[in-house]
């Protein structure tokens, strides 16, 4: 059973800041690992694949890179709209979200 | 344009059996590569993976769940069922079941998600 771990579970930034969310797994999963975008009382919204491919539609302040067990999602430049919690989610062996980080604007 | 829209009872009693619907437009589950999946968000906390099907009636289900757990597909009706046994009040969540993407177990495309509440 992989385990998903997320850092940090919650940060405020102001916008146009830099910021970066950590995931790591428990064990080597190559690059098969996910991020989402959940807006408050929405559904989540895929925005990374396969650990650094952006989504069609997402914009380009959206990174990720990493693989094996450590990962790094990173939004360039916050803005409003990016207040939300963000998971990451394995799919090497079955599928886990991790526990999700929640972005706010300071 | 793909959608998916889940229904079922909003509410259960504890040790009841949940079945939830998820019926889908613009893809069909024949087509390889084809998947669709089902995952739940309790209030306030994290998403959880549920069960997962894809085109050629391969099932995956949560460890800690699967006993629990049955996934089906009506490929002529677009619908995906998922039913959960004994149910508990620590099973109150949002359900969702969302499309699952190319190759990878990714979700592109989610429904709007339902509200299961269990309870006396």
């Amino acid at each position: 059973d992989i385990q998903m771990t997320q850092s940090p579970s919650s940060l405020s930034a102001s916008v146009g800041d830099r910021v970066t969310i950590t995931c790591q797994a428990s064990q080597d999963i190559s690059n098969y690992l996910n991020w989402y975008q959940q807006k408050p009382g929405k559904a989540p919204k895929l925005l990374i694949y396969d650990a650094s491919n952006l989504e069609t539609g997402v914009p380009s302040r959206f990174s990720g890179s990493g693989s094996g067990t450590d990962f790094t999602f990173t939004i360039s430049s916050l803005q409003p709209e990016d207040i939300a919690t963000y998971y990451c989610q394995q799919y090497d062996n079955l599928l886990r979200f991790g526990p999700g980080t929640k972005v706010d604007i300071k | 344009q793909i959608t998916l829209k889940e229904s079922g009872p909003t509410l259960v009693k504890p040790t009841q059996t949940l079945t939830l619907t998820c019926t889908f437009s613009g893809f069909s589950l024949s087509t390889s590569g084809v998947g669709v999946g089902w995952i739940r968000q309790p209030p306030g906390k994290a998403l959880e993976w549920l069960a997962l099907i894809y085109w050629d009636d391969d099932k995956r289900y949560s460890p800690s769940l699967k006993s629990r757990l049955t996934i089906t597909k009506d490929t002529s009706k677009n619908q995906v069922v998922l039913t959960m046994t004994n149910m508990d009040p620590v099973d109150t969540a949002t359900y969702y079941c969302a499309h699952r993407f190319g190759v990878q177990d990714a979700f592109d495309i989610w429904g709007q998600g339902t509200m299961v509440t269990v309870s006396s």
